[in-house]
């Protein structure tokens, strides 16, 4: 079965600092990785996701994520936070096309100026 | 375009009521999720369709959850005899089709039971 772990519930970061939102993953076969972000009184919006190809992805607002197979993470990064950054994160993985999606239970990001 | 609607946005109810939650996914998706996430909670797969068709029920969380599209368009998660553990936001999503990598959310159906 698959499953993802999000092993912050809660991450602080000063504006203009770099900020990391790990994740770390369990499927069977290859992994398909997503992040998604949740802004308060929103839908969930899609931010980047990892198929096959390149392990650095890059994705919207700045962020990235690197897929890192030996260490099964897909730990979300930015160079530098925005206070509008702060929002609940998502990792979510399916291990074949025909599977859902498994979401982590999030993490709160919270940038400071 | 429009993007996916839920309707109500917010539903208050009384516990042993039954409530119906709408989706309406954007045009041409004919993939449709459901989702529910409980406060401070990650979000818990409920069921999918693929078209009309709803191939795996088993993440639906007892018998009094039920869930049905039709035409391709609207979903419609209805809850029986509604509990307190009920409480959560129902979050629908949609997609190309089940295979498309990227889902699109809706702004969810906050429901409490009182």
């Amino acid at each position: 079965a698959q499953s993802v772990a999000q092993p912050e519930d809660q991450v602080n970061v000063a504006e203009g600092n770099p900020l990391t939102v790990k994740c770390t993953y369990s499927v069977s076969g290859n992994p398909y990785l997503f992040w998604y972000v949740q802004y308060p009184n929103r839908g969930l919006q899609f931010l980047l996701k990892y198929i096959t190809g390149d392990n650095l992805v890059k994705g919207s607002y700045g962020f990235e994520a690197e897929f890192n197979k030996s260490q099964t993470s897909f730990h979300l990064k930015k160079p530098s936070a925005l206070v509008s950054d702060s929002a609940l994160y998502f990792c979510a993985v399916r291990d074949r096309e025909n599977t859902p999606l498994v979401f982590g239970k999030g993490t709160r990001l919270s940038v400071i100026a | 375009g429009a993007g996916v609607s839920q309707s109500p946005s917010n539903k208050v109810t009384e516990k042993g009521k039954d409530v119906e939650l709408r989706c309406d996914p954007i045009s041409g998706h004919t993939a449709l999720y459901w989702y529910r996430q409980r406060l401070g909670q990650g979000l818990e797969f409920l069921i999918y369709f693929q078209g009309n068709s709803a191939p795996d029920k088993s993440g639906l969380p007892s018998d009094r959850f039920s869930a049905e599209r039709t035409g391709e368009s609207v979903s419609t998660l209805t809850i029986q005899r509604t509990q307190q553990e009920d409480s959560a936001v129902y979050l629908c999503a949609s997609s190309l089709d089940f295979r498309s990598y990227e889902q699109y959310f809706g702004p969810g159906t906050r429901l409490t039971v009182t």
